[in-house]
């Protein structure tokens, strides 16, 4: 059964904090892997993964994903109480182009 | 926002009674999904459409059933709501060209079966 794992579940930082966000796969045929942002509200998406080992960035916010290591990694830096929101990741096969969810990590930044 | 509206955004209901929901995209996306968020679960994919009148089940399509007639709207349909059907619902479209891989999410739709 395809699965998506996501630690921590919950994490409560100070602002300036730099948080890193873990997020592990097993799924057949692997496609790609993507990163959203949940506040009280709809998922916005963040980044789309599919090599190795390229880091993609916006702002304070960076993501690599290791192939090898069937994980992805999600960078916050300097923190701010805006970043607060439950963080999903996703990954995407080849044969059903069905996204499979983790069960998000929520994050908490305090002034 | 990817064009996509739902409606309603909150309902309450009884069980026993059936409820649709409508999601309605302007961006002529042919891919269109509806999902449900429960604590706990993450989002799960109840149904799927890729065109007019295509359809196909996700993993929690129990119960449910949807339709698409035109390319803009895809319902969800509880045919006869349970409690166990209190969930947040999203819909999402899929991208197109560079970002065919991407899902774009809808405001969700907020359903209480009491």
């Amino acid at each position: 059964e395809d699965k998506v794992v996501q630690s921590p579940l919950s994490l409560v930082v100070h602002e300036g904090d730099t948080v890193t966000l873990n997020c592990s796969y097993e799924v057949t045929n692997f496609r790609s892997l993507l990163w959203y942002k949940q506040e009280k509200k709809a998922p916005t998406f963040l980044f789309m993964l599919t090599s190795s080992g390229i880091e993609k960035k916006s702002g304070r916010l960076s993501s690599i994903l290791d192939k090898k290591e069937l994980s992805s990694i999600l960078n916050i830096t300097a923190t701010q109480t805006g970043d607060s929101a439950i963080y999903l990741c996703a990954a995407l096969t080849h044969n059903t182009d069905k996204l499979i969810f983790g069960t998000g990590t929520r994050l908490q930044v305090f002034p | 926002d990817a064009g996509i509206t739902q409606s309603p955004r909150h309902k309450v209901t009884e069980t026993g009674t059936p409820v649709t929901l409508r999601c309605h995209q302007t961006e002529n996306h042919r891919y269109m999904y509806w999902y449900r968020q429960d604590p706990g679960h993450g989002l799960r994919l109840i149904h799927y459409s890729y065109g007019v009148k295509d359809t196909d089940k996700g993993e929690v399509s129990d119960g449910y059933s949807v339709s698409r007639s035109k390319t803009e709207d895809f319902l969800l349909t509880l045919e006869s709501a349970t409690s166990s059907q209190t969930s947040v619902y999203f819909c999402a479209i899929r991208g197109q060209g560079a970002n065919a891989d991407t899902q774009y999410f809808g405001p969700g739709t907020r359903l209480t079966v009491l």
